[in-house]
């Protein structure tokens, strides 16, 4: 039973233009979500956040929608560039847990 | 980089053996965690310390059991490993004074593979 959802597992974007990663959550208790980023043979980093009292948050070239009423939020990468290439795991913080997707793969094409 | 280093960062160990993998942060941060990751599965939560000798399990812990007798250190040990438990092995730690400060720190990880 996934309370965090990202069912995308892939997503090609060609350099320069917008990624957009979705994910879904179904707990409403949730009140804090997090996007972080993997690069293969080294640990998660993290790399925006958002309340559930905000629906937008920005820093610099990401920026994280939350969307309460369909349990939605969405990472926006602005321009897509090579380095962002990775997989990219959607998190939702349930008390001291954080509770992550499965991840989605964006690769940037050049 | 957060202070955090996990050892061994590799080993291949045979089914029915003990294990014993360190998670060692220089942050003082309260909170200590274990996950695997698996093709599939994503970040899976084994267990979770919130200090010194408090630890409590997360979704996947069958098989696990944890140990932290410093701030620093936070121990995961397979007491007899399985194939099922070949997978890369990550540890976080975290502040979470607060629900806005809820951001984890991972280590670089350690790859496990049981024969």
């Amino acid at each position: 039973d996934q309370q965090v959802k990202q069912n995308s597992p892939s997503l090609s974007v060609q350099e320069g233009r917008i990624s957009i990663l979705n994910c879904d959550y179904t707990n409403s208790m949730f009140d804090y979500f997090l996007w972080y980023k993997k690069y293969p043979a080294e640990g998660p980093t993290f790399l925006i956040s958002i309340s559930s009292i905000k629906d937008k948050n920005e820093d610099g070239r990401f920026t994280v929608f939350l969307n309460k009423s369909a349990k939605h939020l969405s990472l926006h990468i602005v321009p897509s560039q090579p380095g962002d290439s990775a997989v990219y795991f959607c998190a939702a913080s349930q008390d001291d847990k954080i509770i992550f997707g499965k991840g989605t793969r964006l690769h940037i094409l050049p | 980089d957060a202070g955090i280093t996990q050892s061994p960062r590799h080993k291949v160990t045979e089914t029915g053996t003990p294990v014993t993998l360190r998670c060692h942060q220089t942050e003082n941060h309260r909170y200590m965690y274990w996950y695997r990751q698996d093709p599939g599965h994503g970040l899976r939560l084994i267990h979770y310390s919130y200090g010194v000798k408090d630890t409590d399990k997360g979704e996947v812990s069958d098989g696990y059991s944890v140990s932290r007798s410093k701030t620093e250190d936070f121990l995961l040990t397979l007491e007899s490993a399985t194939s099922s438990q070949t997978s890369v092995y990550f540890c976080a730690i975290s502040e979470f004074e607060a629900r806005d400060r809820a951001e984890q720190y991972f280590g670089p990880g350690t790859r496990l593979t049981v024969t």
